[in-house]
């Protein structure tokens, strides 16, 4: 079935760094999600996108929506050892009444202190 | 609002045995699925529903069974557990309205049961 690109599979950098990690897709998308899944727990939604080009920002996130609807793209600034966690992208391609999201096998990341 | 629920957070099955596992969400969102995610993995979806009396499957749905009584619980069901069924589960859930703002896709995870079928 559909499956998104995601990438890089996995990043361990330096505290204060800044990171970039992308989801590609073959199909245009309408909507574009990013999760952040700490150890243990359930993903939890940090930015949604809407429309293509848009840029959108959540504390020191920002993500966007590539203009060809294909891709998402997330950066996140001056990281911090809480950034650790998987970072994963989903989204929903424009097809009729499809009800559901395609998800990515989520970027792997560290923050060495 | 305690969100979304689920219930145990860890089981051990034998295998050939049977469990339900529940969640429940108290946003009153129309919409609610089921993930499994195998280590190192994404998130495969199992079934999902759209409202109460109306499920559907979706990517990895053999083995389990669902049902939609209440818009508040969807529980899931495995009947003869095997050792593939070794995952961690996600219950999510979303609102869906034509009219509605934000969209619908936005989905809110449980914090997940953790299954072993040895």
């Amino acid at each position: 079935g559909q499956q998104l690109n995601q990438s890089p599979q996995s990043m361990f950098i330096q505290e204060g760094e800044d990171v970039s990690m992308n989801c590609t897709s073959s199909s245009i998308f309408n909507t574009w999600l990013w999760y952040k899944q700490d150890p243990g727990e359930g993903p939890v939604l940090l930015i949604a996108l809407y429309k293509a080009g848009e840029l959108t920002s959540n504390g020191r996130l920002t993500a966007q929506f590539g203009i060809t609807r294909k891709d998402s793209f997330l950066n996140i600034s001056a990281s911090i050892p809480s950034d650790v966690g998987i970072y994963f992208c989903a989204g929903r391609y424009n097809a009729g009444n499809n009800r559901k999201l395609i998800w990515g096998l989520g970027t792997s990341l560290g923050v060495n202190p | 609002n305690a969100g979304v629920t689920q219930t145990p957070k860890f089981r051990i099955l034998k295998i050939g045995q049977s469990m339900t596992l529940q969640c429940t969400q108290d946003m009153n969102h129309n919409y609610m699925y089921w993930y499994r995610q195998d280590p190192g993995m994404g998130l495969k979806l199992i079934y999902y529903s759209v409202g109460a009396g109306i499920t559907d499957k979706g990517e990895v749905p053999n083995g389990y069974n669902v049902s939609r009584s209440t818009t508040e619980d969807f529980p899931l069901r495995l009947e003869l557990a095997a050792p593939s069924q070794t995952s961690v589960y996600f219950c999510a859930s979303s609102y869906s309205s034509l009219a509605s703002v934000p969209l619908p896709y936005e989905q809110y995870f449980g914090p997940g049961t953790r299954l072993t079928v040895t």
